[in-house]
């Protein structure tokens, strides 16, 4: 079975730019949830969607938003970039298995925000 | 909200030594306590987990011990080998009905020295 795919690997983008990632879960999973990886913060969740529909959130601004198809892929966008927005972001597709909500991830995104 | 304490933030061991990281969590209802690896430019990879009805749990090298009661939980590696060297992330969740969102320890950089 294929992993969790994101693209692209790396973005760099102006301050004020806005920005979208994209994630394709492990082939049956319907959950995907999205960090943020910081060397200062470390691994910050941001929300996870099912079944195309937001089912929880992180302690983010609104500028982070994101969605989900209805093939499970998803996307987060980030708007009005600042510098504290470089990040590592990473996908994570999920499946339940004995009361264990096993989460899988993605290489991830590096994006830097100059 | 979870607030999961992970240490220490480095470790370095000499090959064939034992390894051992620990990590506390704040909300009594989390039951669902996954251990990650971080190899450079990868994404996190579970190597081990444990639900809160179980204390403890064995994967050949790596083990997993929890103390419900003062609600702690470690990870434990023996025989280690250079390629256990990486960033070891613990987390901790309430793992059952909706609710994916992992709270992530800060992490422990492993250097196993040959």
């Amino acid at each position: 079975k294929a992993g969790v795919t994101q693209t692209p690997r790396y973005l760099i983008k102006t301050r004020g730019q806005q920005v979208t990632l994209s994630c394709s879960p492990i082939s049956g999973h319907r959950s995907v949830s999205w960090y943020q990886q910081t060397p200062g913060q470390g691994l910050q969740f941001l929300f996870e969607y099912f079944s195309e529909t937001q089912r929880n959130k992180g302690n983010f601004p609104g500028r982070f938003s994101g969605r989900q198809f209805s093939n499970s892929r998803s996307e987060m966008n980030v708007s009005t970039l600042e510098l504290g927005d470089s990040a590592l972001y990473l996908c994570a597709s999920s499946l339940a298995e004995g009361g264990r909500n096993i989460q899988y991830f993605g290489a991830g995104t590096r994006l830097s925000v100059l | 909200g979870e607030n999961v304490e992970q240490h220490p933030s480095t470790l370095s061991v000499q090959e064939g030594d034992s390894a051992v990281i620990k990590c506390t969590y704040s909300d009594s209802a989390s039951n669902y306590f996954p251990w990650y690896k971080q190899e450079l430019g990868k994404g996190p990879q579970l190597i081990i987990d444990i639900r809160s009805n179980v204390g403890e749990k064995k994967d050949q090298r790596i083990a997993v011990t929890l103390n419900k009661t003062a609600k702690h939980f470690s990870l434990h590696i023996t025989e280690t080998q250079p390629e256990d060297s990486a960033v070891y992330f613990c987390a901790a969740s309430k793992g059952g009905g909706s609710n994916y969102k992992l709270t992530f320890g800060k992490g422990t950089l492993l250097t196993v020295n040959p």
